[in-house]
């Protein structure tokens, strides 16, 4: 079955715990993405990566770090989480300017 | 301006009714359009992609584009309560990097 697996699905941390959300796809896609979504702000991007070993920041990066040593791996790192990064995030990838998909979400509560 | 705009809603419409969602975007260049569905709580659902000019439709759901208004639409024919979600349009822009910009999305409630 073709999906897109983010792991874990919560997550309750302190200030500064650094965090590794996990991030995996089975499609053999090119391109991976990762998203926060919050209300009334919709989905924004944090970082992409269009191949291996090649990222670059989305709308909203900072506070985040990225890795892409595999093709079907994409981690979200946050080395030093703040309160203002408890968000619902997800993971999607996708081909060229074709549709993404998504992963199940990681709801992330920072204290 | 926002890059992908939409009405947050909600927009409510009896069982049975067409349910009307409307989006508009900011680069002309863009090239790609989509329409995911979002459950509470739940990840987004593509139900329509659509990237030339005119209607497209799939089951009870037609997309409509107009890129001269950069404009794109989402009807749903026979709307059902479980329809009641969360739309999220979003446009892939022209520039390259495969980049999707959403909008906020329309919440959709269908009343029995």
């Amino acid at each position: 079955e073709a999906q897109v697996t983010q792991n874990p699905r919560y997550l309750i941390t302190v200030t500064g715990k650094k965090l590794t959300v996990t991030c995996s796809q089975n499609m053999n896609h090119e391109y991976m993405s990762w998203y926060r979504q919050d209300p009334g702000l919709g989905l924004r991007q944090i970082y992409y990566s269009m191949n291996v070993e090649v990222t670059d920041k989305g709308d909203v990066p900072e506070g985040y770090k990225v890795s892409r040593k595999e093709k079907r791996n994409f981690p979200l790192i946050l080395e030093s989480p703040s309160p203002n990064q408890t968000s619902l995030y997800f993971c999607a990838s996708s081909n060229h300017i074709t549709e993404a998909f998504f992963g199940q979400g990681t709801r992330l509560t920072v204290v | 301006q926002k890059e992908v705009e939409q009405n947050s809603g909600p927009l409510s419409v009896p069982e049975g009714a067409i349910a009307s969602l409307n989006c508009t975007y900011s680069d002309r260049g863009s090239q790609s359009f989509f329409w995911y569905r979002q459950y509470s709580g739940k990840s987004p659902e593509l139900i329509m992609s659509i990237y030339s000019n005119g209607d497209k439709e799939d089951g009870r759901f037609t997309a409509q584009l107009n890129k001269a208004s950069q404009y794109v639409s989402l009807l749903i024919r026979d709307s059902q309560p479980s329809d009641s979600a969360t739309y999220l349009c979003a446009v892939n822009g022209g520039g390259g990097g495969n980049k999707l910009t959403f909008g906020t999305g329309t919440q959709l409630k269908v009343e029995l």
